[in-house]
């Protein structure tokens, strides 16, 4: 149980371009879900929780324009990096919440924008 | 705010060695700690959780952690790693105030042959 997809795994795209990343909690419902973004050899930096039927709440210095999160039921996340360039390039995780402190992570989606 | 701390970036070992990955915490009433490992190119996978009761928490693949308030430190163990054990631990801890994990920087486990 407690499984958590993300989609696409990969992705490479041309700068200027947006690209939607989703994130699914296939067995259990998630009412809190989180995006994180890691560089190499770095922990994970958290972006911003999102709440089903309600505004994510972002991280200080994430931009919310740049990052839009979407969280319209309670099995699906999406993140879409708008206007993406190489900087945005980077490991994306997203996780859902589930049971006291604990959170189930997905298996990430590489991007690279060229 | 909570925050975590481990203590070796890096941990070379032999197979079959014993090793620990040392991880401490910032103070709190309570207190919800967990290690996640990551192996490359791979989202973080749950090893134990400790959120009570007894201090030596046993998790997945042979690893176990013992919770020490005093010392606020909750260190990752195995008696005897193997090959596959190299990737990247991380110890969290749940910052009750924001509803979120709080994570340590991450230490590179490496078994050798």
């Amino acid at each position: 149980g407690a499984v958590v997809s993300q989609h696409p795994s990969w992705v490479i795209c041309k700068s200027g371009t947006s690209v939607k990343i989703e994130c699914r909690s296939l067995d259990f419902q998630a009412t809190t879900m989180f995006w994180y973004r890691q560089f190499p050899k770095q922990s994970l930096m958290l972006m911003a929780t999102s709440n089903e039927g309600s505004k994510a709440t972002y991280e200080q210095g994430v931009e919310k324009d740049k990052f839009l999160i979407n969280h319209a039921s309670l099995t699906l996340s999406t993140l879409t990096v708008t206007s993406a360039h190489p900087e945005d390039s980077s490991f994306y995780i997203c996780s859902a919440s589930g049971g006291v402190g604990e959170q189930f992570f997905g298996p990430g989606t590489r991007l690279t924008v060229l | 705010a909570q925050s975590v701390t481990q203590l070796d970036s890096q941990v070379p070992v032999f197979e079959e060695a014993p090793v620990e990955l040392r991880c401490n915490y910032s103070s709190s009433v309570s207190v919800y700690l967990f290690w996640y490992v990551q192996y490359p190119n791979q989202g973080l996978q749950l090893l134990l959780k400790y959120l009570s009761g007894s201090t030596l928490v046993k998790g997945i693949n042979g690893f176990e952690a013992e919770f020490n308030k005093s010392q606020t430190s909750f260190h990752l163990r195995k008696p005897s790693v193997h090959i596959s054990d190299t990737a990247e631990y991380f110890c969290a801890v749940y910052d009750n105030q924001g509803g979120k994990l709080i994570f340590g920087q991450g230490t590179e486990l490496s078994v050798k042959p």
